[in-house]
């Protein structure tokens, strides 16, 4: 089975704070996804990663960076956390199959 | 451009009601379509996904979708509810020559006892 590790389930962070995400996966699986998920909003794909160091832009990147310095390790930075980024924040990962498999999300509150 | 609808926002069954759960999409080929599950504070599990051949396909837990080319539909059936089955459902576009999806905004099944 496919795994993908979130490190953190709830985080609560301060206005201001620098925020790290981790994700990690156990597959071997080129492409990696950040992704937010609000309220009647759905998914909404922040970054994603085709290979270590590339990455790209997806539709809501303003105010996040990503980093892949290794193939099973996909970071999602806040650089400056706002309370707009209270959020859940999921993970996925997809091989060769074009399927995406999921991590159990995190819990992020900015107060 | 391309996107996907899932009209009903929420939707209430009894159990052992029969249940179906629409989705549309708009994309210019023919699409990778795909039905995720999420339970509550959980990431999402892939129930079933169409990539070519027979329309109608199966997927875990006793759900199916079919593919309608013509409605631009993907709808998700199961004959007979359960309460655990609640939770929220996605449907998904993936785009070929990508690994991307377009996700729609979900629709959340209750079930009473």
């Amino acid at each position: 089975d496919v795994k993908v590790t979130q490190s953190s389930r709830y985080l609560v962070k301060r206005t201001g704070e620098k925020v790290f995400l981790e994700c990690v996966q156990d597959m071997d699986h080129e492409n990696m996804f950040w992704y937010r998920q609000d309220p009647g909003l759905g998914l909404r794909l922040i970054y994603f990663s085709y290979d270590v160091k590339m990455k790209e832009k997806g539709d809501i990147p303003e105010g996040y960076s990503v980093s892949r310095e290794k193939k099973e390790r996909f970071s999602l930075i806040l650089e400056s956390a706002s309370t707009n980024q209270t959020s859940m924040y999921l993970c996925a990962t997809a091989g060769a199959k074009n399927i995406q498999y999921f991590g159990a999300g995190t819990r992020l509150s900015v107060l | 451009a391309q996107s996907v609808t899932q009209p009903d926002i929420h939707i209430t069954v009894s159990e052992g009601a029969s249940l179906e759960l629409r989705c549309n999409y708009s994309y210019g080929a023919t699409p990778y379509l795909f039905w995720y599950v999420q339970s509550p504070g959980q990431g999402l599990q892939l129930l079933l996904k169409y990539f070519s051949g027979d329309t109608l396909v199966q997927g875990i837990k006793g759900f199916e979708a079919e593919f309608k080319r013509s409605q631009s539909s993907f709808n998700l059936r199961k004959p007979s509810v359960h309460w655990s089955d609640a939770a929220e459902y996605f449907c998904a576009v993936g785009t070929s020559g990508t690994y991307k999806y377009i996700f729609g905004t979900g629709t959340r099944l209750k079930v009473l006892a």
